[in-house]
Protein backbone atom coordinates (compact mmCIF):
# COMPACT_ATOMS: atom_id res chain seq x y z
CA UNK A 1 0.00 0.00 0.00
CA UNK A 2 1.06 3.51 -1.07
CA UNK A 3 1.98 5.48 1.65
CA UNK A 4 1.13 9.59 1.63
CA UNK A 5 3.38 11.22 -1.18
CA UNK A 6 4.04 15.32 -1.34
CA UNK A 7 5.36 16.89 -4.09
CA UNK A 8 7.65 18.75 -4.56
CA UNK A 9 10.31 17.39 -2.29
CA UNK A 10 12.17 21.06 -2.26
CA UNK A 11 10.89 24.22 -3.96
CA UNK A 12 13.55 27.06 -3.97
CA UNK A 13 11.14 30.11 -4.88
CA UNK A 14 11.91 34.52 -4.85
CA UNK A 15 9.46 36.40 -1.83
CA UNK A 16 6.34 37.20 -4.35
CA UNK A 17 6.39 34.12 -6.20
CA UNK A 18 3.82 31.96 -6.15
CA UNK A 19 4.10 28.08 -4.89
CA UNK A 20 1.68 25.14 -5.01
CA UNK A 21 2.03 21.73 -2.52
CA UNK A 22 0.41 18.83 -3.43
CA UNK A 23 -0.67 15.95 -0.95
CA UNK A 24 -1.33 12.82 -1.89
CA UNK A 25 -3.19 10.69 1.59
CA UNK A 26 -3.71 6.73 1.75
CA UNK A 27 -6.07 5.96 -0.28
CA UNK A 28 -9.41 5.95 1.59
CA UNK A 29 -8.08 8.02 4.43
CA UNK A 30 -11.21 10.96 5.11
CA UNK A 31 -8.62 12.78 7.25
CA UNK A 32 -6.29 15.11 5.67
CA UNK A 33 -3.95 16.86 7.64
CA UNK A 34 -1.29 19.45 7.11
CA UNK A 35 1.42 20.70 9.21
CA UNK A 36 4.55 22.83 9.08
CA UNK A 37 7.92 22.47 10.67
CA UNK A 38 10.10 26.30 10.85
CA UNK A 39 13.64 26.73 11.59
CA UNK A 40 13.78 23.19 13.39
CA UNK A 41 11.16 24.74 15.93
CA UNK A 42 8.21 22.69 16.60
CA UNK A 43 5.50 20.98 14.24
CA UNK A 44 2.86 23.42 13.99
CA UNK A 45 -0.88 22.71 12.43
CA UNK A 46 -2.23 24.43 9.65
CA UNK A 47 -5.27 22.31 8.77
CA UNK A 48 -7.44 19.81 8.71
CA UNK A 49 -10.01 18.10 5.87
CA UNK A 50 -12.38 15.67 6.62
CA UNK A 51 -13.02 14.28 2.68
CA UNK A 52 -13.28 17.92 0.96
CA UNK A 53 -14.37 19.72 3.85
CA UNK A 54 -12.39 22.08 6.01
CA UNK A 55 -12.84 20.87 9.36
CA UNK A 56 -10.15 22.91 11.55
CA UNK A 57 -8.06 25.78 9.62
CA UNK A 58 -7.15 27.77 12.85
CA UNK A 59 -3.61 27.31 12.54
CA UNK A 60 -3.73 28.79 8.73
CA UNK A 61 -0.92 32.09 9.38
CA UNK A 62 -2.89 34.38 6.59
CA UNK A 63 -4.80 34.73 3.89
CA UNK A 64 -2.07 33.62 1.54
CA UNK A 65 -2.58 30.51 2.52
CA UNK A 66 -5.16 28.12 0.34
CA UNK A 67 -5.57 25.09 1.21
CA UNK A 68 -8.27 22.79 -1.23
CA UNK A 69 -9.35 19.24 -0.83
CA UNK A 70 -11.67 18.84 -4.00
CA UNK A 71 -13.32 15.76 -4.31
CA UNK A 72 -12.17 14.52 -0.85
CA UNK A 73 -9.04 12.99 -2.49
CA UNK A 74 -5.69 15.11 -3.05
CA UNK A 75 -5.14 18.20 -1.66
CA UNK A 76 -2.80 21.49 -2.38
CA UNK A 77 -1.11 24.22 -0.18
CA UNK A 78 -0.98 27.41 -2.21
CA UNK A 79 1.09 30.13 -1.11
CA UNK A 80 0.73 33.28 -2.89
CA UNK A 81 2.63 35.66 -2.45
CA UNK A 82 5.30 33.64 -0.74
CA UNK A 83 6.98 35.38 2.04
CA UNK A 84 10.82 34.65 3.60
CA UNK A 85 9.52 33.69 6.77
CA UNK A 86 6.89 31.02 4.43
CA UNK A 87 10.31 29.02 4.42
CA UNK A 88 10.14 25.45 6.19
CA UNK A 89 9.02 22.25 5.76
CA UNK A 90 5.31 21.68 5.31
CA UNK A 91 4.09 17.71 5.99
CA UNK A 92 0.74 16.11 5.04
CA UNK A 93 -0.22 13.62 7.13
CA UNK A 94 -4.01 11.01 6.82
CA UNK A 95 -5.98 9.32 8.90
CA UNK A 96 -8.62 7.01 8.95
CA UNK A 97 -11.38 8.14 11.03
CA UNK A 98 -10.85 5.43 13.63
CA UNK A 99 -7.46 6.32 14.27
CA UNK A 100 -7.88 10.41 13.56
CA UNK A 101 -10.01 10.14 17.04
CA UNK A 102 -7.23 9.11 18.82
CA UNK A 103 -4.47 11.04 17.02
CA UNK A 104 -2.53 8.28 14.94
CA UNK A 105 -1.68 10.27 11.70
CA UNK A 106 0.40 8.74 8.59
CA UNK A 107 2.98 11.60 7.51
CA UNK A 108 4.41 12.18 4.05
CA UNK A 109 8.12 13.17 3.86
CA UNK A 110 7.90 17.02 3.60
CA UNK A 111 7.88 19.52 1.22
CA UNK A 112 10.42 21.81 1.95
CA UNK A 113 9.91 25.39 0.79
CA UNK A 114 12.68 27.64 0.66
CA UNK A 115 11.71 31.46 -0.37
CA UNK A 116 14.55 33.78 -1.05
CA UNK B 1 -3.79 26.31 26.53
CA UNK B 2 -2.09 22.72 25.24
CA UNK B 3 1.60 22.61 24.93
CA UNK B 4 4.54 20.32 24.69
CA UNK B 5 8.11 20.60 25.97
CA UNK B 6 11.23 18.74 24.88
CA UNK B 7 14.04 20.64 26.60
CA UNK B 8 16.70 18.64 25.19
CA UNK B 9 17.62 19.50 21.46
CA UNK B 10 19.90 16.57 21.29
CA UNK B 11 20.81 13.39 23.77
CA UNK B 12 23.81 11.41 23.14
CA UNK B 13 23.87 7.98 23.81
CA UNK B 14 26.51 5.13 23.21
CA UNK B 15 25.37 1.60 21.78
CA UNK B 16 24.03 -0.63 24.31
CA UNK B 17 23.55 2.03 26.45
CA UNK B 18 19.87 2.81 28.06
CA UNK B 19 18.35 5.92 26.67
CA UNK B 20 16.29 8.48 27.74
CA UNK B 21 14.37 11.26 25.51
CA UNK B 22 12.12 13.59 28.01
CA UNK B 23 9.04 15.34 27.35
CA UNK B 24 6.46 17.04 29.54
CA UNK B 25 2.59 18.46 28.64
CA UNK B 26 0.36 20.90 29.29
CA UNK B 27 -3.34 20.09 28.42
CA UNK B 28 -6.89 20.43 29.74
CA UNK B 29 -7.98 17.16 31.05
CA UNK B 30 -6.97 14.08 30.37
CA UNK B 31 -4.15 13.85 27.71
CA UNK B 32 -3.55 11.62 24.70
CA UNK B 33 -0.20 10.99 24.68
CA UNK B 34 2.27 10.18 21.76
CA UNK B 35 5.71 9.51 20.28
CA UNK B 36 6.73 10.13 16.79
CA UNK B 37 9.99 9.48 15.03
CA UNK B 38 11.52 10.77 11.95
CA UNK B 39 14.07 9.20 10.08
CA UNK B 40 16.49 11.06 7.50
CA UNK B 41 14.72 11.30 4.37
CA UNK B 42 11.56 9.95 6.02
CA UNK B 43 8.29 11.73 7.12
CA UNK B 44 6.95 11.29 10.46
CA UNK B 45 6.12 7.87 11.91
CA UNK B 46 4.14 6.97 14.79
CA UNK B 47 6.00 5.16 17.89
CA UNK B 48 3.56 4.89 20.46
CA UNK B 49 0.44 6.41 21.94
CA UNK B 50 -0.89 6.57 25.83
CA UNK B 51 -4.77 7.01 25.83
CA UNK B 52 -5.54 5.37 28.86
CA UNK B 53 -4.63 2.25 30.89
CA UNK B 54 -1.40 1.27 32.43
CA UNK B 55 1.24 3.78 32.52
CA UNK B 56 3.54 2.38 30.69
CA UNK B 57 3.30 1.79 26.99
CA UNK B 58 5.25 -0.39 24.62
CA UNK B 59 5.50 0.94 21.14
CA UNK B 60 7.73 -0.48 17.80
CA UNK B 61 11.31 -0.81 17.96
CA UNK B 62 11.87 -1.80 21.72
CA UNK B 63 10.55 1.86 22.73
CA UNK B 64 8.43 2.25 25.72
CA UNK B 65 7.29 5.36 27.67
CA UNK B 66 5.83 6.26 30.78
CA UNK B 67 2.86 8.47 31.28
CA UNK B 68 3.20 10.29 35.02
CA UNK B 69 0.25 11.98 35.55
CA UNK B 70 1.75 14.15 38.61
CA UNK B 71 4.79 15.25 36.64
CA UNK B 72 3.34 15.95 33.48
CA UNK B 73 5.45 13.91 31.79
CA UNK B 74 5.55 11.27 29.00
CA UNK B 75 9.50 10.09 28.83
CA UNK B 76 10.47 7.94 25.82
CA UNK B 77 12.72 4.87 26.86
CA UNK B 78 15.14 2.26 25.43
CA UNK B 79 16.64 -0.35 27.79
CA UNK B 80 19.71 -0.73 25.19
CA UNK B 81 20.03 1.62 22.46
CA UNK B 82 21.15 0.70 18.60
CA UNK B 83 22.70 2.93 16.49
CA UNK B 84 19.44 2.73 13.89
CA UNK B 85 18.01 4.14 17.17
CA UNK B 86 19.82 7.68 15.77
CA UNK B 87 16.83 9.97 14.58
CA UNK B 88 14.79 13.00 15.51
CA UNK B 89 11.99 12.11 17.91
CA UNK B 90 8.72 14.38 18.34
CA UNK B 91 6.64 14.08 21.43
CA UNK B 92 2.99 15.10 21.04
CA UNK B 93 -0.68 15.61 22.69
CA UNK B 94 -3.85 16.47 22.63
CA UNK B 95 -6.75 17.08 25.23
CA UNK B 96 -8.99 14.07 25.34
CA UNK B 97 -11.97 16.55 24.61
CA UNK B 98 -10.18 18.20 21.54
CA UNK B 99 -10.98 17.50 18.33
CA UNK B 100 -8.58 15.54 16.25
CA UNK B 101 -7.16 18.47 14.72
CA UNK B 102 -5.51 19.60 17.88
CA UNK B 103 -2.67 17.37 18.49
CA UNK B 104 0.67 19.33 18.96
CA UNK B 105 3.86 18.40 18.71
CA UNK B 106 7.26 19.74 20.60
CA UNK B 107 10.33 20.66 18.75
CA UNK B 108 11.93 17.58 18.63
CA UNK B 109 14.90 15.70 19.92
CA UNK B 110 17.76 15.02 17.97
CA UNK B 111 18.68 10.86 18.87
CA UNK B 112 22.53 10.26 18.34
CA UNK B 113 23.98 6.77 18.70
CA UNK B 114 27.69 6.44 19.02
CA UNK B 115 28.71 2.55 18.02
Amino acid sequence: EAGVTQFPSHSVIEKGQTVTLRCDPISGHDNLYWYRRVMGKEIKFLLHFVKESKQDESGMPNNRFLAERTGGTYSTLKVQPAELEDSGVYFCASSPQGLANTGELFFGEGSRLTVL
Amino acid sequence: AQSVAQPEDQVNVAEGNPLTVKCTYSVSGNPYLFWYVQYPNRGLQFLLKYITGDNLVKGSYGFEAEFNKSQTSFHLKKPSALVSDSALYFCAVRGAYSSASKIIFGSGTRLSIRP
